[in-house]
């Protein structure tokens, strides 16, 4: 099946840093999406974004589906962006089901 | 709400018993996903229907795993014979279709003791 990797799989940054967070994969796929899992463990619908690039306040991400990886920037960090960052992928020509990474847990420090 | 709902959001049961899990998606989504989450670990595909029927099932980890949506709105994950192995967050999705954005419930975490 699909492999996706997220890294790093830790990052601690000051409150004001930017900061970017990887996803590959090894496979084509048809959807991407990005969520933010907070402490209460909600998952929160970040981007939608098989492919291009979208921004969203202090966030951006872009995908390069050519090359099989996406982007996730977090500028002027704040402490309320730490949590878990999951990049998800559906295969191309396949279930429509979800495949995770294993997440980037992020930690901002005041 | 707006949102996808899930019930109970705990769950406490001891191995063997049954337990039944319950999934509001979003009002006018007609796909709906079942995903198991372990500590420290992404969300896994358990299994997905598209109205009423399952379209993907290849998820559920053994047959002690059922889920039904018989109206094409609530689902209902099934357990039997719970095992300390089940324990984990149970999360739900919604999307206005197959290939739509994936929408996610706060979860029902099971703990079998």
């Amino acid at each position: 099946g699909i492999q996706v990797e997220q890294s790093p799989p830790d990052l601690i940054l000051q409150e004001g840093a930017n900061s970017t967070l990887r996803c590959n994969f090894s496979d084509s796929v048809n959807n991407l999406q990005w969520f933010h899992q907070n402490p209460w463990g909600q998952l929160i619908n970040l981007f939608y974004i098989p492919s291009g690039t979208k921004q969203n306040g202090r966030l951006s991400a872009t995908t390069v589906a050519t090359e099989r990886y996406s982007l996730l920037y977090i500028s002027s960090s704040q402490t309320t962006d730490s949590g878990v960052y999951f990049c998800a992928v559906r295969r191309m020509d396949s279930s429509y089901k979800l495949i995770f990474g294993s997440g980037t847990r992020l930690l901002v420090r005041p | 709400g707006a949102g996808v709902s899930q019930t109970p959001s705990n769950k406490v049961t001891e191995k063997g018993k049954y337990v039944e899990l319950r999934c509001d998606p979003i009002s006018g989504h007609t796909a709906l996903y079942w995903y198991r989450q372990s500590l420290g670990q992404g969300p896994e595909f358990l299994i997905y229907f598209q109205g009423t029927g399952a379209a993907d099932d290849s998820g559920l980890p053994n047959d002690r795993f059922f889920a039904v949506r018989p109206e094409g709105s609530v689902s209902t994950l099934k357990i039997q014979r719970t095992e300390r192995g089940d324990s984990a967050v149970y999360l739900c999705a919604s999307s206005w279709g197959l290939d739509s954005e994936q929408f996610f419930g706060p979860g029902t975490r099971l703990t079998v003791l």
